[in-house]
């Protein structure tokens, strides 16, 4: 049982490139996030899902998109990065049942744009 | 909307002593609230949680927090500090109809021997 598991773990771009990050889980939860996570502004929320197949916007989604294909696995894509995607960003995932709701959090991916 | 906030930046305490990390919060309706620890180059784990019932809730590492309604406060506390206690704390509240998270700042806890 890995739990939530981040690909990769570092990555340096440069500005205008693009990538993608993997948050892969295996504890079957429902519910799977990304934040980013800057010196000085705790966690801040990007995109989420409540389900394979379904997506919404947290509170700083601009020039990031996201899809959830496959229940275990949400991607988080940068299409023309910049400067201030520089970030440390983790993925976390969550079981919405009433007892539960605890996140699982990823290792992080640590990203520099120059 | 929902809000957290953890006033103090740093908690500085000697081992041995208790220690208090404070955390208030604003939510409409019944609070689901959380406390993560973080150590350097790691993701976030889950402490513990106050979903329903007795106002003191355990956790792990020896953590407990109080939950207090009339004041909004989910402060988190441990009898005597541990040097390997020393890490970023995050207090959360969960919006359960949204199914996501609010964050406070995070405050770092220090503790010399």
């Amino acid at each position: 049982n890995a739990g939530v598991t981040q690909t990769p773990k570092f990555r340096v771009l440069k500005t205008g490139q693009s990538m993608t990050l993997l948050c892969a889980q295996d504890m079957n939860h429902e519910y799977m996030y990304w934040y980013r996570q800057d010196p000085g502004m705790g966690l801040r929320l990007i995109h989420y899902s409540v389900g394979e197949g379904t997506t919404a916007k947290g509170e700083v989604p601009d020039g990031y998109n996201v899809s959830r294909l496959k229940k275990q696995n949400f991607l988080l894509g940068l299409e023309s990065a910049a400067p201030s995607q520089t970030s440390v960003y983790f993925c976390a995932s969550s079981y919405p049942s009433r007892g539960y709701r605890e996140q699982y959090f990823g290792p992080g991916t640590r990203l520099t744009v120059t | 909307a929902q809000s957290v906030a953890q006033p103090e930046d740093q908690v500085n305490v000697a081992e041995g002593n208790p220690l208090t990390v404070k955390c208030t919060y604003s939510v409409s309706g019944n609070p689901y609230l959380f406390w993560y620890v973080q150590y350097p180059n790691r993701g976030l784990q889950f402490l513990l949680k106050y979903i329903t019932g007795d106002n003191l809730v355990k956790g792990s590492y020896g953590f407990e927090a109080e939950f207090n309604k009339s004041q909004t406060s989910f402060h988190l506390k441990k009898p005597s500090a541990l040097v390997s206690d020393s890490a970023l704390y995050f207090c959360a509240v969960l919006n359960t109809n949204a199914g996501k998270s609010t964050f406070g700042d995070g405050t770092t806890l220090t503790v010399k021997p």
